[in-house]
């Protein structure tokens, strides 16, 4: 069975500092991959996605970026971290892009 | 207008009734539609997947579609205390692009009153 993997769990950062959360899935091949971040209260705002190795299509231009160097491994970055980078960050996966998105645990980021 | 709108809520509903939870989405073409839960602090898990109009079941979960009016809904009867959560209404919406994206509207805070 596939499962995804996310850490850290939490995380406090100071702002300005740097950011690496990772993501992985295993039990398939080739799938999609994204990073979603929900701020308190709010809904759940794409970020990024890929469908496949070095592929990636930013939604919403910001201080973030993500790389996927292996087929089933997914990296969020930002060289400094702004105080509206504090929220939950979900990885997902799914096979084919119309088809059921599945959640990684999330990393809850918090930058004081 | 948003792509996907719910009523934020909070929706209140005793034990044992029926939570009704309604969603609207823009008039781009859709194939897929899901509902998503999420309990506070964790990640959303897949309750129901809906693709052609009309009901679909799952055990105490009903989803409806109606494409034409642009709308679905879900309905969780003899609600329990653990159904207290956020639902996210999901449909997948064609961009003006023509990609395919999975676009989450801003939930529905349910609460089930013991």
């Amino acid at each position: 069975s596939q499962t995804i993997h996310q850490w850290p769990a939490t995380l406090v950062q100071p702002v300005g500092s740097p950011l690496s959360l990772e993501c992985t899935v295993e039990g398939t091949s080739n799938p999609n991959l994204y990073w979603y971040r929900q701020a308190a209260g709010r809904g759940l705002q794409l970020l990024f996605y890929s469908v496949g190795i070095g592929q990636i299509s930013s939604e919403v231009p910001q201080n973030l970026s993500a790389s996927r160097p292996q087929d089933r491994q997914f990296i969020l970055s930002s060289k400094k971290l702004l105080l509206s980078d504090s929220g939950f960050y979900l990885c997902a996966w799914n096979i084919a892009t119309r088809g059921i998105q599945y959640f990684g645990a999330g990393t809850r980021l918090s930058v004081l | 207008q948003k792509e996907v709108e719910q009523n934020s809520g909070p929706l209140s509903v005793p034990e044992g009734a029926i939570a009704s939870l309604n969603c609207t989405y823009s008039d781009r073409v859709s194939q897929s539609f899901f509902w998503y839960r999420q309990y506070s602090g964790k990640s959303p898990e897949l309750i129901m997947s809906i693709y052609s109009n009309g009901d679909k079941e799952d055990g105490r979960f009903t989803a409806q579609l109606n494409k034409a009016s642009q709308y679905v809904s879900l309905l969780i009867r003899d609600s329990q205390p653990s159904d207290s959560a956020t639902y996210l209404c999901a449909p997948i919406l064609i961009s003006n692009f023509g990609n395919e994206k999975l676009t989450f509207g801003t939930g529905t805070r349910l609460t089930i009153i013991p």
